[in-house]
């Protein structure tokens, strides 16, 4: 079984200000993949950011980069230079390989508010 | 094109009805899935369809059935739902070599 688990059901940064959401997760595959999504009121689900667990170097997109731990199975999300359009629910998760497709397990969220 | 398109939008219907959700890909991927989201929670998968055919069925119940005529479209078929059954419903794509899903805006079903 895969679990994922966010601890923080809401956090707060201030406008320019760098805030981190954590993850952990918990999976007995060796291939599989992590990823951060971004969901703001309209409750379109859009993809942050990727890794692959096979890669030791953290990855990085503009503002938004991840703290991979493999071993401490910890997967967390640095936004830096907050802006306001970053306020959303932001959903860690987990997907390994299948031959049936790919089923993520999302974590249970962190809110996301910021102020200016 | 890398939309995946759901319609409708929103959709409101008693629990007698029947009603269809659709999903469209035109990117080639052969991996599709349905979601179902309830307000402040993650989505719960619901199905997965690889190569057109039912791969992933996570117990879900028989009022709801699924349907993937080819490779471009998935449709959830609504029958004599409950109001508990009320949520959003996404429907993603991926390719099958890839993990990347895509993700549609969803639909927001009311069930009265």
């Amino acid at each position: 079984a895969q679990t994922v688990t966010q601890s923080q059901p809401e956090m707060s940064v201030q406008e320019a200000e760098t805030v981190t959401l954590s993850c952990t997760y918990d999976t007995s595959e060796s291939d599989y993949y992590l990823f951060w999504y971004k969901q703001p009121p309209s409750r379109q689900m859009i993809l942050v950011i990727r890794q692959e667990a096979y890669k030791q170097q953290n990855a990085t997109e503009n503002r938004f980069s991840v703290n991979f731990q493999k071993a401490a199975k910890s997967f967390s999300l640095k936004i830096s230079d907050s802006q306001l359009g970053d306020a959303a629910m932001y959903f860690c998760a987990l997907i390994s390989n299948s031959n049936s497709g790919y089923a993520l397990n999302f974590g249970k969220g962190t809110s996301l508010l910021v102020t200016p | 094109d890398t939309e995946v398109t759901q319609t409708p939008k929103h959709l409101v219907m008693g629990m007698t009805n029947k009603k269809s959700l659709k999903c469209e890909q035109h990117m080639g991927h052969r991996a599709m899935y349905w979601y179902k989201q309830k307000a402040k929670k993650p989505p719960e998968l619901m199905f997965v369809y690889s190569y057109e055919k039912l791969s992933i069925n996570e117990s879900v119940p028989s009022r709801f059935s699924p349907e993937c005529p080819n490779s471009s479209l998935l449709n959830l078929h609504l029958h004599a739902l409950q109001p508990e059954d009320s949520a959003l419903y996404l429907c993603a794509s991926s390719p099958l070599n890839n993990e990347k899903l895509f993700f549609g805006s969803g639909t927001q079903l009311s069930v009265l």
